[in-house]
C-alpha cells in the first residue's frame, strides 16, 4: 500500500531554524514535493525532489532519501510570514500525487 | 493574469441540490484536477483529467462527475448533494501529468445543509 506521513504541528521562534519531517511508502515513486498553505489560501509550491540529497532555495532546503522513504523541509532564518501549514506530498507510479495532511507550523516572536 | 479562476468562491447549498463548481486555466496546461481538503486530511484527489477529452477516478469519486470539452474548462459536478461533500474544493493544474508542480485555484468553500 502506499502513505505518507507528516508532523500534525511544530512551533518555533522567529529567528530560528525548523525542520519539517515528511515519511513514506510506496512501491512507485516518481518525486517529493513540498508545498506550502497559509490558512484560507490555496498550497503554493516550494520544492521537488526526485534524486537523493538536498536541494537549496534561498531560505528554504529540502532533502530527500529513497532509500528510506525519508523527506525533510528546512526553513532558515524563520519569519512570522514563515507561519503556515506545509504539506509533503510525493508522486506514484501513475503520476498522481499523495498528500500527506500537513504540518501546522506556529512561529512565536 | 495567468492562472485558475474558480467559481464560486463560496456557496451554502441544500441537500439534493445539484452543483457545478467551475475551474477554468490559461495556462493551456494538460493536466488538470479536483481535490477536497478536509480538517485533518490531506488534499483528496476526486477526478483528474490528463488531456482534453478524457477524464480519471481519484481516490475519492463517489457522487462527484467531471467533463474535459476543452483545454481550459474542467467543471466538477455534485449531482445530489449531500452533508458529507461539505469541503474546500480546489482544481489544480499541471503542464503535463509527470510535470510535478501544481498550480491551484484559491478555491471553493461548500456547505450543505
Amino acid at each position: 500500500g502506499q502513505n505518507i506521513d507528516q508532523p500534525t504541528e511544530m512551533t518555533a521562534t522567529e529567528g530560528a531554524i525548523v525542520q519539517i519531517n515528511c515519511t513514506y511508502q510506496t512501491s512507485g515513486f516518481n518525486g517529493l514535493f513540498w508545498y506550502q498553505q497559509h490558512a484560507g489560501e490555496a498550497p503554493t509550491f516550494l520544492s521537488y525532489n526526485v534524486l537523493d540529497g538536498l536541494e537549496e532555495k534561498g531560505r528554504f532546503s529540502s532533502f530527500l532519501s529513497r532509500s528510506k522513504g525519508y523527506s525533510y523541509l528546512l526553513l532558515k532564518e524563520l519569519q512570522m510570514k514563515d507561519s503556515a501549514s506545509y504539506l509533503c506530498a510525493f508522486m506514484d507510479s501513475n503520476y498522481q500525487l499523495i498528500w500527506g495532511a500537513g504540518t501546522k507550523l506556529i512561529i512565536k516572536p | 493574469i495567468a492562472g485558475i479562476t474558480q467559481a464560486p468562491t463560496s456557496q451554502i447549498l441544500a441537500a439534493g441540490r445539484r452543483m457545478t463548481l467551475r475551474c477554468t486555466q490559461d495556462m493551456r496546461h494538460n493536466a488538470m484536477y479536483w481535490y477536497r481538503q478536509d480538517l485533518g486530511l490531506g488534499l483528496r484527489l476526486i477526478h483528474y483529467s490528463n488531456t482534453a477529452g478524457t477524464t480519471g477516478k481519484g481516490e475519492v469519486p463517489d457522487g462527484y462527475s467531471v467533463s474535459r470539452a476543452n483545454t481550459d474548462d474542467f467543471p466538477l459536478t455534485l449531482a445530489s448533494a449531500v452533508p458529507s461533500q461539505t469541503s474546500v474544493y480546489f482544481c489544480a493544474s499541471m503542464e503535463r501529468e509527470e510535470a510535478g508542480e501544481l498550480f491551484f485555484g484559491e478555491g471553493s468553500r461548500l456547505t450543505v445543509l
